[in-house]
């Protein structure tokens, strides 16, 4: 069973980079790594997906050290919107169950 | 435009009048989940569908149905809701239920769920 483990909380501010680390011990081989975010009340949207090394999308970049044991959301300069929940998910063995875990709830302040 | 819809978006009920809340996607998903989330506890999953006719027992189902009869719907039933199932509700889908690529789930707008 696939597991993740992140922070559970982060503090920044407007204009700062912001990394979220992500251990995930056990992943499998064939295992995609996914972000989201979950803004309060609402469902959780898809931010970035990666595999190994470094992806990058108008969003975020996500890094992936070589042993894929761990990954790390950066997100860019942040503003204020972007205080909101982040999970980590690694598919569950058999890849049929998600858990998403309790994320890193991210506040951003002026 | 691409979307999972869920109906009703806000529910308020009594102990043991039966449910159902519907979920609906456009995107020819294979998979299909239900979660709810409950403060400090995250999101849990309910139940999910690896495609038609197929359904499996996420990490809370007790005292919940659910049916896949066709690839676009996927209903949550509540046979006999109790208080300790309000709760907010998300539906999502997703290409495909493995650990590749095309894992990434998209969301329904939630349904909350009051059970007095």
């Amino acid at each position: 069973l696939a597991k993740t483990t992140q922070p559970i909380s982060m503090d920044s501010y407007e204009g700062q980079e912001v990394n979220i680390t992500c251990s995930h011990n056990n992943i499998a081989t064939n295992d995609y790594i996914t972000w989201y975010q979950q803004f309060p009340s609402q469902g959780p949207r898809f931010i970035i997906q990666g595999y190994k090394t470094k992806v990058t999308n108008e969003v975020a970049s996500l890094f992936i050290p070589a042993d894929r044991k761990s990954s790390t959301l950066s997100l860019p300069r942040v503003s204020l919107s972007d205080t909101a929940v982040y999970y980590c998910l690694v598919p569950d063995s058999g890849y049929s169950t998600l858990t998403f875990g309790k994320g890193t709830m991210l506040l951003v302040s002026p | 435009e691409a979307q999972v819809t869920q109906n009703p978006r806000y529910l308020i009920t009594v102990t043991g009048k039966k449910l159902t809340v519907t979920c609906s996607q456009n995107m020819n998903h294979e998979y299909m989940s239900w979660y709810r989330q409950d403060p400090g506890l995250g999101l849990r999953q309910i139940y999910y569908s690896m495609n038609v006719e197929v359904t499996d027992k996420g990490d809370v189902p007790e005292g919940y149905k659910v049916s896949r009869k066709e690839k676009r719907n996927f209903p949550l039933i509540l046979e006999s809701p109790s208080p300790n199932q309000t709760s907010l509700y998300f539906c999502a889908s997703s290409l495909s239920g493995s650990g590749g690529k095309y894992n990434e789930q998209f969301f329904g707008p939630g349904t909350r769920l009051t059970v007095l």
